[in-house]
């Protein structure tokens, strides 16, 4: 059962333009949600996490909308560059037995064309 | 990597064998996590520490144990490999801090495991 759900699966876009990935969860008690940026061959890296008090948060080119009342939400990569394309995961992370712990979408492979 | 080794980065055994994988920080981060990558499914979550000897289960951790005996070292074992453990297994530490730090992880390189 997957506690967090990610779509599109893939995603291609030009250059200088939007890239949308959405994500959606169930768990109300889920207290903080990264997005991590995975390239080939090398472990996923935090992008840009926000907490579900929080309706956006923004840096640089990349944004976060959190919709609570949906628990819906999604990453924004404006001005698009070819080196953006990698695998983002959304994560959702929750209390359990000492620890944190993330549970994550199935991803989005992102392509940016030049 | 964020003072993160994994080891070995590839390995290729048979079913049936035992398989240890050794993820070794140099960040002195209280939290350590094993996850497994798999098509279609994102990364889950096998086993996790929250100190020396201290460890818990995640969500897919039948047929893995792990061992922590000491802050920096924290191993993951199957015990007898099957086909469906082949996968690509991240490792990752995050902070022990009175701020919200500690939520965030960070992740070794990977080692990919195939089991034939």
């Amino acid at each position: 059962q997957q506690q967090v759900k990610q779509s599109p699966q893939s995603l291609i876009v030009q250059k200088g333009g939007i890239s949308i990935i959405n994500c959606a969860y169930e768990n109300t008690a889920f207290d903080y949600f990264p997005w991590y940026q995975q390239f080939p061959g090398k472990g996923p890296a935090l992008l840009i996490a926000i907490r579900p008090d929080v309706s956006e948060k923004k840096e640089g080119r990349f944004t976060i909308s959190f919709n609570k009342s949906a628990k819906q939400f999604s990453l924004h990569i404006m001005d698009s560059q070819p080196g953006d394309s990698a695998t983002y995961f959304c994560a959702a992370s929750i209390w359990r037995t000492g620890a944190n712990n993330l549970f994550f979408g199935t991803g989005t492979r992102l392509t940016v064309i030049p | 990597d964020a003072g993160i080794t994994q080891s070995p980065r590839h390995k290729v055994t048979e079913t049936g064998t035992p398989v240890t994988l050794r993820c070794h920080q140099t960040e002195n981060h209280r939290y350590m996590y094993w996850y497994r990558q798999d098509p279609g499914h994102g990364l889950r979550l096998i086993h996790y520490s929250y100190g020396v000897k201290d460890t818990d289960k995640g969500e897919v951790s039948d047929g893995y144990s792990v061992s922590r005996s000491k802050t920096e070292d924290f191993l993951l074992t199957l015990e007898s490999a099957t086909s469906s453990q082949t996968s690509v297994y991240f490792c990752a530490i995050s902070e022990s801090t009175s701020s919200g730090r500690k939520n965030i992880q960070y992740f070794g390189a990977g080692t990919r495991l195939s089991v034939l």
